[in-house]
């Protein structure tokens, strides 16, 4: 079946613009999540969507950082006023809840921003 | 003291050759674990999870250790296709405990001929 898939797969923005990126889940994944892959570093936890519940956002780094899930399907994640800094591959994973709680990783959307 | 803490490494190793990675982690109340591969510019994909028994796949065997929070990843026989970052994952670490996984910052295994 169709895995998660990301888009765009590259994004090259100026400093100071918007951008948004887009994950689309495993269907029937209840659970959504966004991290943050600098170069050569671990994975850092943004935001979390588990079905109807209030997201987990105690990872966004600021507050030109936001997401929204519609329903369990779509998310985007959005970065107002980018910076420099802000450049990174961003992941997005779903899983099933329950005890196994694998995550499934789309491939990424690498933002540079000049 | 970070949640869950991996050596990066990188572990240069020669084909053949048997390699461990050990992983501790911070809240004695984590249910799941796992072990996750990342190869370079590639998402991570999981490798298998971690139970307290201890569980071995082929050439790789995972330890649970509760009482001294560790985990560890052992593998025989190196390929140069291991050769890639394996992140240690461990679940329940943040308010929402049930499906939440903390990923270490991994460590990167170099297999040579």
């Amino acid at each position: 079946g169709a895995g998660v898939s990301q888009s765009p797969s590259n994004k090259v923005t100026e400093k100071g613009k918007d951008v948004e990126l887009r994950c689309d889940p495993i269907s029937g994944h209840t659970a959504l999540y966004w991290y943050r892959q600098r170069l050569g570093q671990g994975l850092e936890f943004l935001i979390y969507f588990q079905g109807n519940s209030a997201p987990d956002k105690s990872g966004l780094p600021s507050d030109r950082f936001s997401a929204e899930r519609t329903g369990e399907s779509v998310s985007t994640l959005t970065i107002q006023r980018t910076q420099q800094e802000d450049s990174a591959v961003y992941l997005c994973a779903s899983s099933n809840r329950g005890l196994a709680n694998e995550q499934f990783f789309g491939p990424g959307t690498r933002l540079t921003v000049l | 003291r970070k949640e869950v803490e991996q050596d990066p490494g990188p572990f240069n190793v020669p084909e053949g050759a048997t390699v461990a990675f050990n992983c501790t982690y911070s809240n004695s109340a984590s249910q799941s674990f796992f072990w996750y591969r990342q190869d370079c510019r590639k998402e991570p994909k999981l490798l298998m999870s971690v139970y307290s028994s201890g569980n071995e796949d082929g050439r790789f065997t995972a330890q649970l250790n509760r009482a001294s929070q560790y985990i560890s990843l052992l593998i025989r026989d190196s390929k140069l296709s291991d050769s890639a970052t394996y992140l240690c994952v461990v679940n329940g670490l943040n308010n929402n405990a049930g499906n939440m996984l903390t990923f270490g910052g991994g460590t990167r295994l170099m297999v040579k001929p």
